[in-house]
């Protein structure tokens, strides 16, 4: 099956500084790659949607000047958490689509392992 | 905004047993997906579906559109099927769609 991964799976960084988290699909081309928050006991939320060579759509609420998505090609997006604060601490999930024709071989989405981050 | 429940919040079952877990949301979608999340958060897709039924192995999912529900059974239930599962809806088609989430159902198969 089609594998998405991220990079690192765990970051614990000061307050203040800046932490990059990189998602890549591996076998397949990723038309629209999804990145995903989730606070202790609560729901996914989504951040943002990315497609490769544009500007990423950010949902209501989400600052995109904290955080910067970069989707340079169609294997690879990064999520750069800028000034990192303690309220940024969470669960940070990548999803990634293969386009309905199927570049994953199923027109669905293929959710990454995650990265926890900790702000200090 | 689609409002996504799942109920029950917490199950805890013995192996072997019938598990049944629903999930209901408010606005019509195009596709609804269930995820099954580990501890220490690794996200699976289960299945996507806008209609009918599917099944794999001891996972069957079903939704009904024009009652805006659907349903993950699990056969046969194993320890190993110790998890949470998370319904989510997409408005777009497909994959191509941020989803919105429920809240997840805890599920503990004990031996």
């Amino acid at each position: 099956g089609a594998v998405v991964s991220q990079h690192p799976s765990r970051v614990i960084c000061k307050s203040g500084t800046s932490v990059k988290i990189e998602c890549r699909s591996l076998d397949f081309q990723a038309t629209t790659m999804f990145w995903y928050r989730q606070f202790p006991k609560k729901s996914l939320m989504l951040m943002a949607t990315s497609n490769e060579g544009s500007k990423a759509t950010y949902e209501q609420g989400v600052e995109k000047d904290k955080f910067l998505i970069n989707h340079a090609s169609l294997t690879l997006s990064t999520l750069t958490v800028t000034s990192a604060h303690p309220e940024d601490s969470s669960f940070y999930i990548c999803s990634a689509w293969g386009g309905a024709s199927g570049s994953a071989g199923t027109d669905t989405q293929y959710f990454g392992p995650g990265t926890r981050l900790t702000v200090l | 905004k689609n409002e996504v429940e799942q109920s029950p919040q917490n199950l805890t079952a013995q192996e072997g047993e019938f598990i049944t877990i629903n999930c209901s949301y408010s606005v019509g979608i195009s596709a609804l997906h269930w995820l099954q999340q580990h501890p220490g958060g690794g996200i699976v897709s289960l299945f996507m579906l806008s209609s009918g039924k599917k099944k794999h192995g001891r996972l069957i999912a079903t939704i009904n559109i024009q009652e805006k529900h659907s349903s993950l059974h699990i056969t046969a239930s194993h320890p190993r099927d110790s998890a949470v599962y998370i319904c989510a809806v997409g408005h777009s088609g497909g994959g191509a769609d941020g989803l919105t989430f429920g809240k997840g159902t805890h599920l503990i198969i004990q031996p």
